[in-house]
């Protein structure tokens, strides 16, 4: 059964580096999210992709993320500048086109020293 | 903004039993869908329900919608040890594609 995959599992940084988390979407998806989960929490909506466009961000999807799809498969999520606060399981989700269902990989979990 | 409020925050059953949780929002939606979330593990959909219906069911599940009240119930009948997981409600409230507003989830122990 095709599977959202992400990558890596778990990353460990320092509080101000750069860090890109990856994403392959189901093949035939059309649109793409990038959800948070703060540990305890409910999860959150960061921003969703479509046609090579961000198509909806929230608050939280500040100057200090960004989105891109590289080529015809991944999806990355990229954090500028990590704080602390940032630490959390981000979830990469895909869906096709006209379809409500997501279907979310087994997430992230980047911790921010 | 609407958002998802399930209850209870923990609920915690011996395998056979029936397990409700319920779930409510604030703003008009063009549906409603229940995910699993297994310790440490993504999202896993379960089940939608449209804001035209009222009640749908897929094998031991059981989805209620009253629009009138924003809220929903997930009802699992005949509970397994495997059904242990936290259960979150989402709303979306567009066409075409639609970001996921979800619920902080009931999470679920079955004991065997």
């Amino acid at each position: 059964e095709p599977e959202v995959t992400q990558t890596p599992s778990h990353q460990v940084t320092q509080m101000g580096q750069e860090v890109i988390l990856r994403c392959v979407p189901i093949s035939n998806h059309l649109y793409f999210y990038w959800y948070r989960q703060i540990l305890g929490q409910k999860v959150e909506f960061l921003v969703s992709f479509y046609n090579n466009e961000i198509s909806e961000k929230s608050e939280i999807f500040d100057d200090q993320f960004s989105v891109e799809r590289p080529d015809g498969s991944n999806f990355t999520l990229k954090i500028r500048s990590t704080k602390l606060e940032d630490s959390a399981m981000y979830f990469c989700a895909s869906s096709i086109e006209g379809d409500y269902i997501q279907y979310f990989g087994a997430g992230t979990r980047l911790s921010v020293l | 903004s609407q958002q998802g409020e399930e209850d209870p925050q923990a609920l915690s059953i011996q395998e056979g039993e029936n397990a409700t949780m319920n779930c409510s929002y604030k703003t008009s939606i063009n549906n409603l869908q229940w995910y699993r979330q297994n310790s440490g593990r993504g999202l896993v959909h379960l089940i939608l329900i449209r804001s035209n219906e009222r009640e749908k069911h897929s094998g031991r599940l059981r989805v209620t919608l009253d629009t009138s009240k924003k809220s929903s119930s997930l009802l699992i009948t005949a509970s397994r040890a495997a059904d242990t997981a936290s259960y979150f409600c989402a709303t979306s409230r567009s066409t075409g594609y639609s970001t996921l507003t979800f619920g902080k989830g009931t999470m679920l122990l079955v004991s065997p």
